[in-house]
């Protein structure tokens, strides 16, 4: 098992530009997250999922959008990057029947200049 | 105020060395404590967890928490170099107007463990 990859790994944008980040996971996991992680912030929830065609919004959702058009994939967009997007990416997932753990992703670094 | 709150370190430390680390909070809801262990350029990785206070040993990591003090530690005996990594605590709450489980990160404490 691959377990929770995400695509890309590294990414340079303009402001303005647009782009998708791509989560996928081979656990069956129903409960899909986009986190990002700031110096000095901690992670903080973008958005989350609990099901196939399911999203919802977590603490910093403004300027991001996400799709979950299949289980096993959970997608975060910019559509108009700005420098404060400046982060690194964490998609996580967990089973509906496991409170605790989640499993991260290996990360995705985004500056925007 | 943050709802979370830890020392970024760097913590430097020989090997073999006890370590201590460290996280207050000020959310009296948090009913799950969690330790993550985050290698250079990779993921969080859960070590850890507690419900509720008191203690849990794992091998060489101890987890405590004193939910009067509003305080969580995890402990590392014996120290090694491969326990070189950032560790974030984090907790979680039920919010009851979400009807989510929600999950407050720490911004993490980076641990060096020299040879």
């Amino acid at each position: 098992n691959a377990g929770v990859t995400q695509t890309p790994k590294f990414r340079v944008l303009k402001t303005g530009q647009s782009m998708t980040l791509l989560c996928a996971q081979d656990m069956n996991h129903e409960y899909m997250y986009w986190y990002r992680q700031d110096p000095g912030m901690g992670l903080r929830l973008i958005h989350y999922s609990v099901g196939e065609g399911t999203t919802a919004k977590g603490e910093v959702p403004d300027g991001y959008n996400v799709s979950r058009l299949k289980k096993q994939n959970f997608l975060l967009g910019l559509e108009s990057a700005a420098p404060s997007q400046t982060s690194v990416y964490f998609c996580a997932s967990r089973p509906s029947g496991q409170l605790i753990e989640q499993y991260f992703g290996p990360g995705t670094r985004l500056t925007v200049t | 105020q943050k709802e979370v709150e830890q020392d970024p370190g760097p913590l430097s430390v020989p090997e073999g060395a006890i370590v201590s680390l460290n996280c207050t909070y000020s959310n009296s809801a948090f009913q799950y404590f969690m330790w993550y262990r985050q290698y250079s350029r990779k993921g969080p990785e859960l070590l850890m967890y507690t419900y509720s206070s008191g203690n849990k040993e794992d091998g060489r990591f101890t987890a405590q928490v004193d939910k009067s003090s509003k305080y969580i530690s995890l402990f590392i005996r014996d120290s090694q170099p491969s326990d070189s990594a950032t560790y974030l605590c984090a907790m979680s709450a039920w919010l009851p107007d979400t009807g989510r489980r929600a999950l407050t990160f720490g911004s993490g404490t980076r641990l060096q463990v020299q040879p």
